[in-house]
């Protein structure tokens, strides 16, 4: 089974502070992806990697920023939280680019920005 | 531009119930269709996906969903609901040429006893 884990289920900042959001998968995948879950909104598509050191925009790239140094893990950033990126953030994994290979997701990131 | 729909914000249905939940999608071409079910605090979980072929589809927990080209929709259906199928259920569509997947707004399933 695909296992993909984000570091911690709950996290609390402060407005201002440089904030990082971890994700490893187990599986080799090459596409990995960072959304965010807000209420009535549904996900929403941050930032995506097909490879190594490789990344796009997604829809609300703004005030994120990400990194993958390893295929494996995937990271993403909040240079500057601000109380309006308090969110539930997901990050998921898939098979090579063009497959359209389902996303296999983590359990997702709590965070609240005070 | 790809886009989708779930019209039901919130369903409730009686254990034993059947149950149906609505999806309608916007593109092209033939899409890529999935449907993700997530339970309280964790993260989603593939329940089936369309890519081809034939147009009802069997997923997993008991789940299977129609694709209807003439409709654009790819309505979850499950004959006998279970108290764990409580849940928030979302549909998603994808395209050919991108590993991106547009998600719809979800559809949160109560269940009675």
């Amino acid at each position: 089974d695909v296992k993909v884990t984000q570091s911690s289920r709950y996290l609390v900042k402060r407005t201002g502070e440089k904030v990082f959001l971890e994700c490893v998968q187990d599986m080799d995948h090459e596409n990995m992806f960072w959304y965010r879950q807000d209420p009535g909104l549904g996900l929403r598509l941050i930032y995506f990697s097909y490879d190594v050191k490789m990344k796009e925009k997604g829809d609300i790239p703004e005030g994120y920023s990400v990194s993958r140094e390893k295929k494996e893990r995937f990271s993403l950033i909040l240079e500057s939280a601000s109380t309006n990126q308090t969110s539930m953030y997901l990050c998921a994994s898939s098979w090579d680019r063009g497959r359209n290979q389902p996303q296999h997701f983590g359990d997702g990131t709590r965070l609240s920005i005070l | 531009a790809q886009s989708v729909t779930q019209p039901d914000i919130h369903i409730t249905v009686s254990e034993g119930a059947s149950l149906e939940l609505r999806c309608n999608y916007s593109y092209g071409a033939t899409p890529y269709l999935f449907w993700y079910v997530q339970s309280p605090g964790q993260g989603l979980q593939l329940l089936l996906k369309y890519f081809s072929g034939d147009t009802l589809v069997q997923g997993i927990k008991g789940f299977e969903a129609e694709f209807k080209r003439s409709q654009s929709s790819f309505n979850l259906r499950k004959p006998s609901v279970h108290w764990s199928d409580a849940a928030e259920y979302f549909c998603a569509v994808g395209s050919y040429n991108t590993d991106k997947l547009i998600f719809g707004t979800g559809t949160r399933l109560q269940v009675f006893p």
